[in-house]
């Protein structure tokens, strides 16, 4: 059971590229995040997702993209970077709460940390 | 949805207990309260949640006052290895959650 892994866990990316950060999990949690985190700073929501096919945006998803086509993978699209998203990335994954607004525990990968010179 | 407020940092002493509270005065009557820490530059790992009642685990107690407008994550005896960035969120309900600055505490020799 290896939890939530992400890769790659460090990129270097020139002004303009394009790249995709990997998420997936084996533990069949249907809901599934990406958060960035600046030095200093706590973290902020770009995307979730509660289930294959369902993706909605976060706090900050200027910038990004995501898909969800199985419950396991959750990618994250980062086109024509900028310097602003020099950042640690997170991903998570919970299972859905059992009941409506019920408790939700969620589970963090290691990270990726990106920078965009 | 319910913000939280916590102290920016603390300091405890090894073996000591360290008190960590946590205001959150809108929060709502469904509403979890969750504690998470970040170790040097990992993951957040999840530490205990609570509702309504005081909840305690292998790691730490959950204190959450009637009123439910605050809250106090206790360790019961710090160690080194407790140093990390602890936060302190209420769920909100549409699950849109972002996590504040938190609490560094220092635990030192």
């Amino acid at each position: 059971n290896a939890g939530v892994t992400q890769t790659p866990k460090f990129r270097i990316l020139k002004i303009g590229q394009s790249m995709t950060l990997q998420c997936t999990q084996d533990m069949n949690h249907n809901y599934m995040y990406w958060y960035r985190q600046d030095p200093g700073m706590g973290l902020k929501l770009i995307y979730y997702s509660v289930g294959a096919g369902i993706t909605d945006k976060g706090e900050v998803p200027n910038g990004y993209n995501v898909s969800r086509s199985t419950t396991e993978d959750f990618p994250l699209r980062l086109e024509l970077a900028a310097p602003s998203q020099t950042s640690v990335y997170f991903c998570a994954s919970s299972y859905e709460p059992r009941v409506p607004f019920g408790a939700n525990v969620l589970t963090f990968g290691a990270g990726s940390r990106l920078t965009v010179l | 949805d319910a913000k939280t407020t916590q102290p920016t940092s603390m300091d405890c002493a090894e073996g000591r207990a360290a008190n960590l509270p946590c205001n959150h005065s809108t929060i709502s009557g469904n509403e979890y309260v969750y504690w998470y820490r970040q170790i040097h530059s990992q993951g957040p790992q999840y530490i205990i949640h609570g509702l309504k009642n005081n909840e305690t685990n292998e790691m730490a107690s959950l204190i959450i006052t009637e009123d439910r407008k605050s809250s106090t994550l206790i360790l019961p005896h710090a160690t080194l290895r407790d140093t990390a960035v602890y936060y302190c969120i209420v769920m909100p309900n549409d699950y849109k959650l972002s996590f504040g600055a938190g609490t560094t505490v220092t635990v030192r020799a």
